[in-house]
């Protein structure tokens, strides 16, 4: 069973660079089925999708986000990460980790999240 | 950029059918995925490619999508239904994946 997991930095100071990193575990992040994503959830209010990336290394960004944004992948531990710049108050949120699977590209499974607070 | 409208919240009364609809311009030419999500947890896929259930996913939840309107169905509704419900489409010709603002359920 594909289990993913986030970690990171629960406090990061604002103008500085959050960075999380999403271990997958119970398959291999390297098949070209799936692509990888990060979404984020402020406090009380909905899902923002902020970028995916393949196996490959193919990325795609947000485009409110993307000036700020960057998805790396490391097959070599089954690892992809976030990267997040100059960080505002407003990226405060549970950042979450995911598998986008099929032609579609649904979101399943996802990691259980992790709160970043941007505060000094 | 793609634009996916639900309304903030829907109520419905425990046995009745709640029916929690997301907007979009032409949406039934896209595949539409729904999600659930409890207060504290993760979001859960509870159906895929506008009317498939994930394994695991009660027969309760069904799916539709035509025009420009889909539709998540939840037959005799429970307690447990209580959540948000997220639509979410991948837009093909931006290669961006788009979640709706989410609604709301209440069972009363």
């Amino acid at each position: 069973q594909l289990q993913l997991q986030e970690s990171g930095p629960g406090l990061v100071k604002p103008s500085e660079t959050l960075s999380l990193t999403c271990t997958v575990s119970g398959g291999s992040i390297s098949s070209s089925a799936y692509y990888w994503g990060w979404i984020r959830q402020p406090p009380g209010k909905g899902l923002e999708w902020i970028g995916s990336i393949s196996y490959s290394g193919s990325t795609y960004y947000n485009p409110s986000l993307k000036s700020r944004v960057t998805i790396s992948i490391d097959t070599s531990k089954n690892q992809f990460s976030l990267k997040l710049s100059s960080v505002t108050a407003a990226d405060t949120a549970v950042y979450y980790c995911a598998r986008a699977r099929g032609n579609s590209r649904r979101f399943d499974p996802w990691g259980q999240g992790t709160l970043v607070t941007v505060s000094s | 950029s793609y634009v996916l409208t639900q309304p903030p919240s829907v109520s419905v009364a425990p046995g009745q059918t709640a029916r929690l609809t997301c907007g979009g311009n032409k949406i039934g030419s896209k595949s539409v995925h729904w999600y659930q999500q409890k207060p504290g947890q993760a979001p859960v896929l509870v159906v895929y490619d506008d009317s498939d259930r994930p394994s695991g996913i009660p027969e309760r939840f069904s799916g539709s999508n035509s025009g420009n309107t889909a539709t998540l169905t939840i037959s005799r509704g429970e307690a447990g239904d209580e959540a948000d419900y997220y639509c979410q489409v991948w837009d093909s010709s931006s290669d961006h994946w788009v979640f709706g603002g989410g609604t709301k359920l209440t069972v009363l």
